[in-house]
């Protein structure tokens, strides 16, 4: 199975810093990496799919780049409506199975 | 609008049963794979299960495989997921979600949740 490795666990900034997610996955695959924010009591919001690829009506501050086993997730200016439980996901296809990373608290 | 309603969850005792339900609406459901996936407590998230279209493909993650069963019914627009032999390690928040992407695995849209909760 892949695992993914994703740090920090939380990470504490002011607004308007910029924040920086990683996610490392144990095996190579390809750009099958998205990104979710998660505030308490709700489900997840996809904001990233394809590694680096913004889902429609997602504020451009967020972004994502990456590819093979090593991703990152990037927050350009960060404001107080972010803060939340960031995850990474991977899809492998052969046979199908999705792992999500551990999660990373924001706070402010 | 496109929503997924979860219902079903509850406090039901080690080894029980229960059987969880989204409804979805706003959307050709027919068309999509859907998943679920779970949280604990405090915890991160876990895919628990996938099912596709036509029911031809379905996949279960390792630690609910042979006591999870999701089916679907696309007359009604609506996910199951039966879960028997449950275990204190079940207990979580389950979403219902709805899978894009050309090869899949991406989760778009989710219900709100239901809590079950394995307890004696």
């Amino acid at each position: 199975d892949i695992q993914m490795t994703q740090s920090p666990s939380s990470l504490s900034a002011s607004v308007g810093d910029r924040v920086t997610i990683t996610c490392q996955a144990s095996h190579d695959i390809t750009n099958y990496l998205n990104w979710y924010q998660q505030k308490p009591g709700k489900a997840p919001k996809l904001l990233i799919y394809d590694a680096s690829h913004l889902e429609t009506g997602v504020p451009s501050r967020f972004s994502g780049s990456g590819s093979g086993t090593d991703f990152t997730f990037t927050i350009s200016s960060l404001q107080p409506e972010d803060i939340a439980t960031y995850y990474c996901q991977q899809f492998d296809n052969l046979p199908p199975t999705v792992t999500f990373g551990g999660g990373t608290k924001v706070e402010i | 609008e496109e929503q997924l309603v979860e219902s079903g969850g509850g406090l039901v005792k080690p080894g029980g049963s229960l059987r969880l339900s989204c409804a979805t609406s706003g959307f050709p459901f027919s068309s999509y794979s859907m998943n679920w996936v779970r949280q604990a407590p405090g915890k991160g998230l876990e895919w628990v299960s996938s099912i596709s279209t036509t029911s031809t493909y379905i996949y279960y993650a390792d630690s609910v495989k042979g006591r999870f069963t999701v089916s679907r019914d696309n007359a009604k627009n609506s996910v199951f997921l039966q879960m028997n032999s449950l275990r204190d390690e079940d207990t979580a928040v389950y979403y219902c979600a709805r899978e894009v992407g050309i090869v899949g695995g991406t989760y778009d849209l989710w219900g709100q949740g239901t809590l079950v909760t394995v307890s004696s």
